[in-house]
């Protein structure tokens, strides 16, 4: 099954600057997701934008999809030091089911 | 609240020892899914479960049962556990949509893991 691929792996910032990580993919989806992780703890759903949008708009996270370039972006405006985690993008498939499939992460952190 | 629960969060064990690590949900979600997290590698799915009595392979199922006996519990079963299968190990659950006959996960709610250590 088809897997998000992240990019940067990395991302290294300072508080109060804006973080972008983009996300693309190879096949259709039904919606692609955003989570976040603290180190070793559960993921925490971000955002979900369904494959008809092209933008959704969360508090600081702006979440753009495109589907003709099969790509997505999570940007984090006005970074805090607890923005620092990993950030995955899940890609829900078209498929008979209904699994989504998680990319491997991106680590961000944002230094006070 | 709204959770997802795993127990036990620690466990040590040794080759061989069947163990098995349960997952509870409070949200009467349809979908539940375990997986397992390495470095490096993402989170890979070993099973998932579609509604009770419904459950089907992911990616990395071998060495793993479950079980969806009732709507809110998927237990994870380890029959023989091996050094391979040492992991973060992660529940999770969500409702499921429908659109033009095909199924959709909405956003998935995780449990806090279980970190499995095999020797």
């Amino acid at each position: 099954s088809q897997q998000g691929e992240e990019d940067p792996q990395a991302l290294s910032i300072q508080e109060g600057e804006n973080a972008t990580m983009n996300c693309s993919y190879k096949t259709s989806i039904n919606n692609l997701q955003w989570y976040r992780q603290n180190s070793g703890r559960g993921l925490v759903h971000l955002i979900l934008i369904r494959s008809n949008e092209r933008e959704k708009h969360s508090g600081r996270l702006r979440v753009t999809l495109d589907t003709s370039k099969k790509s997505s972006s999570l940007l984090i405006t006005a970074s805090r030091a607890a923005d620092t985690a990993s950030y995955f993008c899940a890609l829900g498939g078209t498929g008979a089911n209904s699994k989504l499939t998680f990319g491997k992460g991106i680590t961000l952190s944002v230094r006070p | 609240e709204a959770q997802v629960t795993q127990n036990p969060r620690y466990l040590i064990t040794v080759t061989g020892k069947k163990l098995t690590v349960t997952c509870s949900q409070n949200m009467n979600h349809e979908y539940m899914s375990w997986y397992r997290q390495d470095p490096g590698l993402g989170l890979r799915q070993i099973y998932y479960s579609m509604n009770v009595e419904v459950t089907d392979k992911g990616d990395v199922p071998e060495g793993y049962k479950v079980s969806r006996k009732e709507k809110r519990n998927f237990p994870l079963i380890l029959e023989s556990p091996s050094p391979n299968q040492t992991s973060l190990y992660f529940c999770a659950s969500s409702l499921q949509g429908a659109s033009m006959g095909r199924l959709f996960s909405y956003e998935q709610y995780f449990g806090p893991g279980t970190r499995l250590t095999v020797t």
